[in-house]
């Protein structure tokens, strides 16, 4: 999940596996949430997003869930493979309500993937 | 192919001087975005735009300028007054309201 500080919290799985990544936010008035891939030394890249009147949206081996009543976001990767090791990041913003699209970012998850 | 290009991958600026770093898009966008990234943290938002000729700060302007004069362009500059500009810039744009920010490859900028 989300953190303070300069230590990536770390997830580690095998290959094959079920991936989940977890992220909290504080902004109630948030309405769109989105989560990014960040391999090293390269921007962001745009996985999944999901808007406000939504509690779940599936990608190709991906799977958000929003729970608004509890502020939590989380992302799942289904058989999760090598390729999968970077660093996740969620963000959120007031896409649908103006703000300029403007998103708070958290401070990321380190998966690694192991064989 | 479309995308955003960041120019150049690698900078470095001595004590004192201002460095202008490039972002430029061919996707049609009209928003876009500067952020700063620290290691081990995530993206703060430094200055912004919704529309040619206008944009706005974020959450850290303090020691950075940027113009938007061109829909395709929007260059940041670090002034010497940012006293701790050593990171790892990141310009993203979006199109339309409520459409993802898409990111260029970033300039990690250095202190000599």
């Amino acid at each position: 999940g989300e953190s303070v500080g300069l230590h990536l919290p770390t997830l580690s799985v095998q290959e094959g596996d079920n991936s989940i990544i977890n992220c909290a936010y504080s902004n109630s008035a948030s309405d769109y949430f989105i989560w990014y891939k960040q391999e090293s030394g390269k921007g962001p890249q745009f996985i999944i997003d999901i808007r406000s009147n939504m509690d779940k949206r599936q990608g190709q081996r991906v799977t958000v869930l929003l729970n608004k009543t509890v502020k939590h976001l989380s992302l799942q990767i289904a058989a999760t493979q090598p390729g999968d090791s970077a660093v996740y990041f969620c963000a959120h913003g007031r896409g649908l309500t103006g703000g300029g699209n403007k998103l708070t970012f958290g401070t990321g998850t380190q998966l690694k993937v192991e064989l | 192919d479309g995308g955003i290009t960041q120019s150049p991958k690698y900078l470095f600026r001595k004590e004192g001087q201002n460095v202008t770093l490039s972002c430029e898009q061919n996707l049609n966008h009209d928003a876009m975005y500067w952020y700063r990234q620290d290691p081990g943290q995530g993206l703060r938002l430094i200055y912004y735009s919704q529309i040619v000729n206008d944009f706005q700060k974020g959450d850290i302007a303090e020691g950075y300028s940027v113009s938007r004069e061109k829909k395709e362009s929007f260059p940041l500059t670090v002034t010497s007054a940012q006293k701790n500009p050593t990171a790892f810039y990141l310009c993203a744009s979006r199109g339309r309201a409520n459409q993802p920010q898409h990111f260029g490859d970033g300039t990690r900028l250095s202190i000599l």
